[in-house]
């Protein structure tokens, strides 16, 4: 199975600052008949199910705050979260659906500092 | 908006067996794939399994194979979880969640629902 590692495992950031969050996979997720990355990122608030927040890589979901952006290719991949504010206190995943089986990264805290 | 509202989670034995319901609204069901996501008590994520839109192709984590079987019934907008011979490591919150494409599997999702909580303990 394609192993998907974030780091770092907690942050706790300034309102208003950077948090990035990345996301490294065992085998590549580019695949090249088509160019496309196969990873996603998912926002989950406590109590709450996962939200999709970023797939093929880069595209950000419909409502998704444009502070949210994401960059890399093929194994390594960055979550980048501009101007923090309170309500982005979350965990963030990373997952790839590239290989079979799909698997998710252990998870990101995010927190205020 | 889409729906998905989980039923049937609860409390049951090491060995024993539970069905999972996932009521769905909101958009055309038979179109999409369907698909299990567990998450174990302050644990991360894991797929469980997939069942397609139509021809209800279905799959399965190794850790679940053979045990669990996933099912629709696309006349009743509903999607299932039978879950057999339970151990301790099943158990979680179990989400059903929506794939993100329809026609095919793009295998990310774009609406989940709230979950059921499974726990298995004598």
């Amino acid at each position: 199975d394609i192993v998907m590692t974030q780091s770092p495992d907690s942050l706790a950031v300034s309102l208003g600052e950077r948090a990035t969050i990345n996301c490294k996979s065992s085998q590549s997720v580019l695949y090249s008949s088509d160019n496309k990355n196969y990873l996603a990122w998912y926002q989950q608030k406590p109590g709450q199910p996962p939200k999709l927040l970023i797939y093929w890589a880069s595209t950000r979901e419909s409502g998704v705050p444009a502070r949210f952006s994401c960059s890399g290719s093929g194994t390594d991949f960055t979550l980048t979260i501009n101007s923090l504010q309170a309500e982005d206190v979350a965990v963030y995943y990373c997952q790839q659906y590239l290989h079979s089986p799909i698997t998710f990264g252990q998870g990101t805290r995010l927190e205020i500092k | 908006d889409v729906r998905l509202l989980e039923s049937g989670g609860g409390l049951v034995q090491p060995g024993g067996s539970l069905r999972l319901s996932c009521a769905a609204s909101g958009f055309t069901f038979s179109s999409f794939a369907l698909t299990w996501v567990r998450q174990a008590p302050g644990k991360g994520l894991e797929w469980v399994s997939t069942i397609s839109g139509s021809s209800g192709t279905t799959f399965y984590a190794d850790s679940v194979k053979g045990r669990f079987t996933i099912s629709r019934d696309n006349s009743k907008n509903t999607l299932y979880l039978h879950m057999n011979s339970l151990r301790a490591e099943d158990a979680a919150v179990y989400y059903c969640a929506k794939d993100a494409t329809p026609y095919s599997s793009s295998w990310y999702f774009d609406s989940w629902g709230q979950g059921a909580l499974v726990t298995v303990s004598s």
